[in-house]
């Protein structure tokens, strides 16, 4: 049973450049065809698709949030991770890795339970 | 890019059946076939319920259907039951980049 687990720094002050990680268990992470993505929920609100990559390491971002996003692969450890630059108060939220299937952009068919990541002084 | 539209709120009583319905654009919805829904219970992460418009994952019930005409997909639950009391998020493929809804809170009477 394929398995995602976030973990990240919880509290980061506003400014700083935050990285978390998603550690993949019960598959391999370098499986052909499989992508790897990022979503995040600030506290009672929507979801926002953050960005996808694969094993390869070809990324696909938001748009919106392309110039303070990178996503990266480590095929050794099983893991991606998330790194968001020069955070402020509207990046809390909660941080969701999960896997898109069908492509970048596809359904997302596996989640991590999430870790919340707080912004604040 | 602006999130889909979803009603904030809708609400049911048992073994009735609601719609959910999720408004988009040319350019996300009416354009692909690649709109899908999650039920998220408070706390927990989403799960996806539809994927493609109206396929159900293994596991799924079969009280729950999407289907999707033009612009707009809509998430149907049929014998509502007190379990599937939850926020629904739907979430479309945009043409290099993916859109949720804002949410729906479903909430059994």
């Amino acid at each position: 049973q394929l398995q995602l687990q976030e973990s990240g720094p919880g509290l980061v002050k506003p400014s700083e450049t935050p990285s978390l990680t998603c550690t993949v268990s019960g598959d391999s992470i370098s499986t052909s065809g499989y992508y790897w993505g990022w979503i995040r929920q600030p506290p009672g609100k929507g979801l926002e698709w953050i960005g996808s990559i694969y094993y390869s390491g070809s990324t696909y971002y938001n748009p919106s949030l392309k110039s303070r996003v990178t996503i990266s692969v480590d095929t050794s450890k099983n893991q991606f991770s998330l790194k968001l630059v020069s955070v402020t108060a509207a990046d809390t939220a909660v941080y969701y890795c999960a896997r898109p299937r069908g492509g970048a952009y596809g359904y997302f068919d596996y989640w991590g339970q999430g870790t919340l990541v707080t912004v604040s002084s | 890019q602006s999130a889909l539209t979803q009603p904030a709120s809708v609400s049911g009583s048992p073994g009735q059946s609601i719609t959910i319905s999720c408004t988009g654009t040319s350019s996300d919805v009416g354009s692909y076939n690649f709109v899908s829904w999650y039920q998220q219970h408070p706390g927990k992460a989403p799960k996806l319920m539809i994927y493609d418009v109206s396929k159900r994952p293994s596991g799924v019930s079969n009280r729950f259907s999407g289907s999707k005409s033009g612009n707009t997909a809509s998430l149907t639950i049929s014998g509502l039951q007190a379990e599937d009391e939850a926020d629904y998020y739907c979430c479309s493929y945009a043409g290099s980049h993916v859109v949720f809804g804002g949410g729906t809170k479903l909430t059994v009477l």
